[in-house]
């Protein structure tokens, strides 16, 4: 069975400074990697994945996950965030060749201040 | 493009009463699938489903059942509601069934159980 845990329930940051959500995975079979994001009362939106190649995958609003296979992580970074980043940030996985089920962990909530 | 679409928004049942969550998409996807979202659990899979004719448990499936009559239509539905899947229930589509495609969410149905 697969399990995800996101090591940080709530992070507050101040606007323009770095960020790092972490995220650990647990699983037997090798698995696709998630971030989704979550903006306040409405549905999920994919923020970028990992399926294969090169560890490091980049999202179109500046965020990046590496992929690190010997430590089980998938953590997200950015170097400077915005107020508009404010959300909710799942991590998920699912198995290869398994219909696509998505294991979510808890979620982070980012909050950006100004 | 609509995406997948999710009605009602909102509802509020009593304690043994039943209803039904639609979900429809129009991206011509195979994949469907239910998850509730509870404060502090991310988001678990109830049921879902690889094509017409076609269904599975996931997670946590007591309580609720589901039938795919049509690619398009996924409906959930509660027998007898109880105030524990008082939550927000979200439908997610996909294109495959590897696992590798990112999942489009709907916007959600808050449902409250009195």
């Amino acid at each position: 069975a697969q399990s995800v845990t996101q090591l940080d329930s709530q992070v507050p940051v101040f606007e323009e400074a770095p960020v790092e959500l972490r995220c650990n995975y647990s699983s037997s079979v090798s698995v696709y990697l998630f971030w989704y994001v979550q903006y306040p009362n409405q549905g999920l939106q994919l923020l970028l994945k990992y399926l294969s190649g090169s560890t490091l995958v980049e999202s179109i609003n500046g965020f990046e996950a590496e992929f690190n296979k010997s430590q089980t992580s998938f953590h997200l970074r950015k170097p400077s965030v915005h107020i508009s980043d404010t959300a909710e940030y799942f991590c998920a996985v699912s198995k290869k060749g398994s219909q696509g089920n998505l294991i979510f962990g808890k979620g982070t909530k980012l909050s950006v201040k100004p | 493009n609509a995406g997948v679409t999710q009605t009602p928004k909102f509802q509020v049942l009593k304690t043994g009463q039943s209803m039904t969550l639609q979900c429809a998409q129009d991206m011509n996807h195979e994949y469907m699938s239910w998850y509730r979202q509870d404060p502090g659990m991310g988001l678990r899979l109830i049921h879902y489903s690889v094509g017409a004719g076609i269904t599975d448990q996931g997670e946590v499936p007591n309580g609720y059942n589901v039938s795919r009559s049509t690619t398009e239509d996924f409906p959930l539905r509660l027998l007898s509601a109880a105030p524990s899947q008082t939550s927000v229930y979200f439908c997610a589509s996909s294109l495959d069934r590897e696992g590798g495609q990112p999942q489009h969410f709907g916007d959600g149905t808050r449902l409250s159980i009195l």
